[in-house]
C-alpha cells in the first residue's frame, strides 16, 4: 500500500532565505506526487504535481519541488521565502493508474512559519 | 463562481444525533471526496464517488455514509454522532477521478459532546 511521510511538523526560516519541506514517499510503481497548501480557515489549494518527465516540478507561488525516485522523496522548495508562505503544507502520493483502489493519500502536515 | 460550498460552517451535535453536511460544487466536476482532518493525522478519505451514481469507501469510512444522486451534490451523513468523529471535514471535487487536481471547500467543524 502506499504511504507518504512528512517528517518535521513544523520548518522555520528567515524571510528572504531557501526554504525545504521533506515528503518521502512509498509505493508500488512509478508515483503520482503532489504538494497542497493550506492557509489558516481554509481548504487545501493545489501547488504543484509531479506525473512524468523532468524530475523538477515548478508551481504556483513560486515553488518548486524535486522528485529523486533513488531516495523516495519529493521534497518542497524555494529559493526567497516570503513571510505569506506560512501556511501548512501536505504532500500526497497516488500509484498510478485510473482504478477506484489508486485513491491519493496524504501525508501529516509540516506548518512552514516565515519570520520577518 | 462560488466553487464548492459546504454547510454549516461549525455544529456542535450531542453524541447519538444524526447529522448530515453538505456539499455542493458548481464546477460540474465528476470526481467528489469527504475527507477528515485531525490534528497529526494528516486528511484522511472517508468516501469517494466517481461520478454521480457511483460511491466508494475512503480509509476511515466507518460511522459514515454518502449518496451521489446528481452532479453537484455529495452529503456526508453521520447516523448516530461519536465524539471520535470530532474533527474538520473537507469536500473536494476534481474534473475525473484521474485528474489529481482536487479542488476543496472551506470545511465543517463539527464537534460532537
Amino acid at each position: 500500500a502506499q504511504s507518504v511521510a512528512q517528517p518535521e511538523d513544523q520548518v522555520n526560516v528567515a524571510e528572504g532565505n531557501p526554504l525545504t519541506v521533506k515528503c518521502t514517499y512509498s509505493v508500488s510503481g512509478n508515483p503520482y506526487l503532489f504538494w497542497y497548501v493550506q492557509y489558516p480557515n481554509r481548504g487545501l489549494q493545489f501547488l504543484l504535481k509531479y506525473i512524468t518527465g523532468d524530475n523538477l516540478v515548478k508551481g504556483s507561488y513560486g515553488f518548486e519541488a524535486e522528485f529523486n525516485k533513488s531516495q523516495t522523496s519529493f521534497h518542497l522548495k524555494k529559493p526567497s521565502a516570503l513571510v505569506s508562505d506560512s501556511a501548512l503544507y501536505f504532500c500526497a502520493v497516488r500509484e498510478p493508474g485510473y482504478s477506484s483502489a489508486s485513491k491519493i493519500i496524504f501525508g501529516s502536515g509540516t506548518r512552514l512559519s516565515i519570520r520577518p | 463562481i462560488a466553487g464548492i460550498t459546504q454547510a454549516p460552517t461549525s455544529q456542535i451535535l450531542a453524541a447519538g444525533r444524526r447529522m448530515t453536511l453538505r456539499c455542493t460544487q458548481d464546477m460540474r466536476h465528476n470526481a467528489m471526496y469527504w475527507y477528515r482532518q485531525d490534528l497529526g493525522l494528516g486528511l484522511r478519505l472517508i468516501h469517494y464517488s466517481n461520478t454521480a451514481g457511483t460511491t466508494g469507501k475512503g480509509e476511515v469510512p466507518d460511522g459514515y455514509s454518502v449518496s451521489r444522486a446528481n452532479t453537484d451534490d455529495f452529503p456526508l451523513t453521520l447516523a448516530s454522532a461519536v465524539p471520535s468523529q470530532t474533527s474538520v471535514y473537507f469536500c473536494a471535487s476534481s474534473v475525473s477521478w484521474g485528474d489529481d487536481e482536487q479542488f476543496f471547500g472551506p470545511g465543517t467543524r463539527l464537534t460532537v459532546l
